[in-house]
C-alpha cells in the first residue's frame, strides 16, 4: 500500500520569496510521483512528475521538485513566488493506483 | 472543445431527489475516474473505468451509481443522498490505467445535499 503526507496544510509566503512545499510518501513498491495544483473553482492541473532518471524535475510555472529515495520525499520548490501562485497544491504517489495527499494551501502575500 | 468537461458545475439537491453528473473527455483517453473531494481530506477515488469496463469500486455506497456508455463519457447517478455526501466531485481521465500516466481533471461539480 502507498500513502502520502503533506505536512503543511497552509503556507503563507511573501511575493518574490522562495517557497518549499513538503511531501513524504511511503510505499512497498516502486512509485511514480506527481505534483498537482488546483486554482479556485477549477480542477487539478499537473505541475510536474517524476517517473525515472534525474531526481530533479522541472515543471510548469517555474516549479521544480526533487525526488529523494532515501528520505522518501518529493518536495516542491519555487525560487520566487508570484501572487498568481496562490492555490492548493497536491502531492500524489502512484504505485498500483493514485494516492493524493491532503493538500497544502499556498497563499502569496503582496 | 478540449480537455475534460463536467456538467453541471453546481448542484443543490434534496435527499429524495435523483440527479446525474456528466463528464466528457476530448483527449482520446481510455480510462476515466470519479473522485470525491471533501475539505481537509485526501481525494477519494470512487470508481475507475478502463475501456468502458468498471475496474474499481472503492466501497462506494450504492446511492452512487456510475455509468460509462463509451470511452469519452462518464456519468454519476445520484439518489437518496445524505448531507455528508456534499462535496466537490471530480472527473479525470488518463490514456490508460498504467500508473505512470498522468490524470487530467475536469473542473468538478460542487454538490450540496440539503
Amino acid at each position: 500500500a502507498q500513502s502520502v503526507t503533506q505536512l503543511d496544510s497552509q503556507v503563507p509566503v511573501f511575493e518574490e520569496a522562495p517557497v518549499e512545499l513538503r511531501c513524504n510518501y511511503s510505499s512497498s513498491v516502486s512509485v511514480y510521483l506527481f505534483w498537482y495544483v488546483q486554482y479556485p473553482n477549477q480542477g487539478l492541473q499537473l505541475l510536474l512528475k517524476y517517473l525515472s532518471g534525474s531526481t530533479l524535475v522541472k515543471g510548469i510555472n517555474g516549479f521544480e521538485a526533487e525526488f529523494n529515495k532515501s528520505q522518501t520525499s518529493f518536495h516542491l520548490r519555487k525560487p520566487s513566488v508570484h501572487i498568481s501562485d496562490t492555490a492548493e497544491y497536491f502531492c500524489a504517489v502512484s504505485g498500483n493506483q493514485f494516492y493524493f495527499g491532503t493538500g497544502t494551501s499556498l497563499t502569496v502575500i503582496p | 472543445e478540449t480537455g475534460v468537461t463536467q456538467t453541471p458545475r453546481h448542484l443543490v439537491m434534496g435527499m429524495t431527489n435523483k440527479k446525474s453528473l456528466k463528464c466528457e473527455q476530448h483527449l482520446g483517453h481510455n480510462a476515466m475516474y470519479w473522485y470525491k473531494q471533501s475539505a481537509k481530506k485526501p481525494l477519494e477515488l470512487m470508481f475507475v473505468y478502463n475501456f468502458k469496463e468498471q475496474t474499481e469500486n472503492n466501497s462506494v455506497p450504492s446511492r452512487f451509481s456510475p455509468e460509462c456508455p463509451n470511452s469519452s463519457h462518464l456519468f454519476l447517478h445520484l439518489h437518496t443522498l445524505q448531507p455528508e455526501d456534499s462535496a466537490l466531485y471530480l472527473c479525470a481521465s488518463s490514456r490508460d490505467r498504467e500508473v505512470y500516466n498522468e490524470q487530467f481533471f475536469g473542473p468538478g461539480t460542487r454538490l450540496t445535499v440539503l
